[in-house]
């Protein structure tokens, strides 16, 4: 069946440095992948995508990786704040009906 | 636009118990899902819908039951409620468009099984 890591339950960095999370899959072919954020309390909020013919993603201070060989994805955020501390979770897609999440990685940016 | 709401925010229930929760989107999409999330689990897909008139199940559907008469509406239902069905419940909605599949979560509803 579908397996979704997220490597490190909790990762903790200083302000301005770039944080690294860690998304790996086995058992399917994702044709793209999504990352969302979590904040107490609240629902997800989509943040990007990328597809699997795509290496790299960026949006402002984000930027995601999709190596299908490793079956792996790389989020990362650079030049981190204290309101980027939420939890991000990965979700590999084959498609509208293919709906797994990772368990998520708590992010906390120390001032 | 409200996006999408749950009703209620928090219910405490006992053993045996049934219950409804309502989604509601306002933004027209097609697809509509109920998650539960746990502490360690993640986000799991208990029912799913494609369109009005249509559900379908998702990874852990026993004990739950779904209902989508209106596309704007997404109702899920325990008959008969459990203590392991203690968890936050989360409704979502995606469409068609784009193709990006984003999925507008709601704020969740934490019910408590006693």
């Amino acid at each position: 069946s579908q397996k979704i890591e997220q490597n490190s339950e909790a990762l903790n960095i200083q302000e301005g440095k770039t944080a690294t999370l860690t998304c790996n899959y086995t058992n399917y072919s994702p044709a793209y992948l999504q990352w969302y954020r979590q904040d107490p309390g609240r629902g997800p909020v989509f943040l990007l995508l990328i597809r699997e013919n795509e290496k790299e993603k960026r949006k402002e201070r984000l930027k995601v990786t999709f190596d299908t060989t490793l079956k792996q994805s790389l989020f990362h955020i650079t030049a981190s704040q204290p309101a980027d501390s939420a939890t991000y979770l990965c979700a590999p897609r084959t498609g509208a009906n293919n709906l797994f999440f990772g368990t998520g990685t708590r992010l906390t940016v120390i001032p | 636009n409200a996006g999408v709401t749950q009703t209620p925010k928090f219910r405490v229930l006992k053993t045996g118990q049934s219950m409804t929760l309502l989604c509601a989107q306002d933004m027209n999409h097609e697809y509509m899902y109920w998650y539960r999330q746990d502490p360690g689990m993640g986000l799991r897909l208990i029912h799913y819908s494609v369109g009005e008139g249509t559900t379908a199940k998702g990874e852990v559907p026993d004990g739950y039951n779904v209902s989508r008469l209106k596309k704007q509406n997404f109702l899920l239902g325990l008959e008969s409620a459990a203590p392991s069905q203690t968890s936050v419940y989360f409704c979502a909605s995606s469409t068609l468009a784009g193709s990006s599949y984003e999925q507008y979560f709601g704020p969740g509803t934490r019910l408590t099984v006693t």
